[in-house]
């Protein structure tokens, strides 16, 4: 059973700072990984998704990065700014199944 | 990119009654669907996947008969909560599944909120 894991479970940074989400899996035959953020009562934002093929993708001031072997992504935000406070997740697709398993989560707070 | 749209956004019931949730593609059409629930601070949980056409398959510990689920078009799924109860507060994320350069991927909805009072 794939297991995801997001780590810290909270962050604060002050604003302008760079900071670095963690999410690790437990089964590496994944089909793709999609990072998403969301606001305090509000629906997912997509983010990013990485496909098995890929070992990262950006957009914006965000880089995600996917390493299989390890069972780990990265989720990457430079320039911090008070709206990117949120909370972050990972969600992961296995080969062979249509389910995304969901990450703990991070919840992020970016200090003015 | 692929829109999934939710109805109502909110809703408010008393303890017995049963309440409808609507999840639609707007532009694409979706075999599949999926219906999760997400309790205060923490993630979101898998309830069921939804296949137009056919018996939706419940993840364990969902009960079939308090969550149906009907996927009777390939734009449309709806998820009805049975003789709501205060336990079933929570909010109700929708997804379906496309496509996007030939890769399949999961486009969400903006969530329901139910609250049984």
């Amino acid at each position: 059973k794939q297991e995801v894991t997001q780590i810290p479970a909270a962050l604060s940074v002050p604003e302008g700072e760079n900071l670095v989400l963690n999410c690790s899996f437990t089964d590496s035959a994944i089909y793709n990984l999609q990072w998403f953020r969301q606001d305090p009562g509000k629906g997912l934002t997509s983010l990013l998704l990485i496909q098995s093929s890929q070992r990262e993708q950006t957009s914006g001031r965000l880089n995600a990065s996917l390493d299989k072997s390890s069972g780990r992504s990265t989720l990457y935000i430079a320039a911090s700014q008070p709206g990117d406070s949120a909370t972050y997740l990972c969600a992961v697709r296995v080969f062979g199944n249509e389910k995304l398993t969901f990450g703990t989560g991070t919840r992020l707070t970016i200090i003015p | 990119g692929a829109v999934v749209s939710q109805h109502p956004s909110w809703v408010i019931c008393k303890s017995g009654t049963s309440v409808k949730i609507e999840c639609r593609s707007l532009d694409f059409q979706a075999t599949t669907m999926f219906w999760y629930r997400q309790f205060p601070k923490q993630s979101l949980m898998l309830m069921a996947t939804s296949n137009e056409g056919s018996k939706a398959t419940y993840e364990q510990g969902v009960e079939k008969d308090k969550f149906l689920i009907n996927h009777a078009s390939l734009t449309l799924s709806t998820l009805t909560v049975t003789s709501a109860h205060p336990e079933d507060s929570s909010f109700y994320i929708c997804s379906a599944s496309g496509r996007e350069q030939g890769w399949e991927t999961q486009y969400f909805g903006p969530g329901t909120r139910l609250l049984v009072l």
